[in-house]
């Protein structure tokens, strides 16, 4: 299947910084990606929709001045966390989906946040 | 809207015993419906998939699911569980061949030796 990769895999930053989180897609295009981010046990709740070339488009209840998103190509976007707080600790996953010829979604590995 | 439901938590099984995690969904079109699991702090890997065709469909590592369009169902299943299948499994819908996927809760599988 397509892969999509995710840097870095862990981080660990403290209050008030930014970090940049890069999800790419290694063997497609993608014109679309999503970004999620997931608690403990729980499911993945989706943030925003990634558009190469555009605005992203944001979920009820996601601040989009404190994730800023940017799809600069169509083989990367990035999630960048501004400010960080403890509370924006978390998993967070990127996923893609070649523009044709599947309807499945590949996710990154993921990003572990830890804001101290 | 369209909404998934996994009404297990968690799945307990002994290996070699078949395996069943159970999904429901609810879309207004025609369902894409996939089956993704999760190993501890990766993403999710992807499993199998229906979008039309045979009811009946079969994925990575043994595993199959059955879509059943009266019973809005859409079970995932293993005749023979491994060790190595304890992770989380998620059940996910799409209404149609574009837009957000949604997610169902997530089920803990764990089998034992």
């Amino acid at each position: 299947g397509a892969v999509v990769s995710q840097h870095p895999s862990w981080v660990i930053c403290k209050s008030g910084t930014s970090v940049k989180i890069e999800c790419r897609s290694l063997d497609f295009q993608a014109t679309t990606m999503f970004w999620y981010r997931q608690f403990p046990k729980q499911s993945l709740m989706l943030m925003a929709t990634s558009n190469e070339g555009s605005k992203a488009t944001y979920e009820q209840g996601v601040e989009k001045d404190k994730f800023l998103i940017n799809h600069a190509s169509l083989t990367l976007s990035t999630l960048t966390v501004t400010s960080a707080h403890p509370e924006d600790s978390s998993f967070y996953i990127c996923s893609a989906s070649p523009s044709t010829g599947t309807e499945e979604a590949f996710f990154g590995q993921g990003t572990r946040l830890t804001v101290v | 809207a369209q909404s998934v439901a996994q009404p297990e938590d968690q799945v307990n099984v002994a290996e070699g015993n078949p395996l069943t995690v159970k999904c429901t969904y609810s879309v207004s079109g025609n369902p894409y419906l996939f089956w993704y699991v999760q190993y501890p702090n990766r993403g999710l890997q992807f499993l199998l998939k229906y979008i039309t065709g045979d009811n009946l469909v079969k994925g990575s590592y043994g595993f199959e699911a059955e879509f059943n369009k009266s019973q809005t169902s859409f079970h995932l299943k293993k005749p023979s569980a491994l060790v190595s299948d304890s992770a989380l499994y998620f059940c996910a819908v799409r209404d149609g061949s574009w837009g957000k996927l949604q997610f169902g809760a997530g089920t803990q599988v764990v089998v034992t030796p």
